[in-house]
């Protein structure tokens, strides 16, 4: 059975510009989860996605979006790049439903973006 | 705000020895927590959960202590092997609180 998989594993922008992010759960799981984990740092949470729909959002900027797709893979977008956006973005998936945090994430290996 | 922390950034253990890392959080609401590991260029994967109901969970080489009272959480691993060089996480999730808080990382060092 196939793991989360993400998509591009490296991704390298110019501030200003715009990154799209993907990620495809583990076949089963509707529960998708955004994390930003910067050098040397501990995961940062920036959205929760459940059946199609945001369940909660960390603090970050509005610029910072996503959404989730009826085949529960998810795109998670940041607009106007900063520099400090620079880092790994990693996708996790559980079995979803209100008790998802309860249930076990997956990890992906992760998307490093990098601002220039 | 609530967050979860460890007390050691970095533990170096000789091979064959065991391995104690700790952390703290201070969500006296938290009842559930997980420890990953992170391998260099890969993602968190599972190790071992505890619900607040339990004081100890003990899987293959690993064993986790859940100490309430002082909200302390540790990951004990016995015969520590070169393989298990990584960097590891405490996170935590209280009922209600729709996210997991992860803390900063350990990063554990084998000696061989």
């Amino acid at each position: 059975e196939a793991g989360v998989t993400q998509s591009p594993t490296h991704l390298i922008k110019t501030r200003g510009q715009q990154a799209t992010l993907r990620c495809s759960p583990i076949s089963g799981h509707t529960s998708v989860y955004w994390y930003q984990q910067a050098l040397g740092l501990g995961l940062q949470f920036l959205l929760w996605y459940d059946e199609g729909e945001e369940r909660n959002r960390g603090n970050f900027p509005p610029r910072f979006s996503g959404r989730q797709f009826p085949n529960y893979s998810s795109e998670l977008n940041v607009n106007a790049l900063e520099l400090e956006d620079s880092a790994l973005y990693l996708c996790a998936s559980a079995r979803g439903g209100r008790a998802s945090t309860k249930n076990i994430q997956y990890f992906g290996a992760g998307t490093r973006l990098s601002v220039l | 705000g609530e967050s979860v922390g460890l007390h050691l950034p970095t533990l170096s253990v000789q091979e064959g020895d065991n391995s104690i890392i700790n952390c703290a959080y201070s969500n006296s609401a938290s009842d559930y927590f997980i420890w990953y590991k992170q391998e260099s260029g890969k993602g968190p994967q599972f190790i071992i959960d505890i619900r607040s109901n339990m004081d100890k969970r003990q899987g293959q080489r690993v064993t986790v202590l859940l100490n309430k009272t002082v909200k302390h959480l540790s990951l004990q691993i016995a015969a520590t092997q070169p393989g298990d060089s990584a960097v590891y996480f405490c996170a935590e999730n209280a009922e209600g609180y729709q996210k997991v808080t992860f803390g900063t990382g350990t990063k554990l060092q084998v000696i061989p």
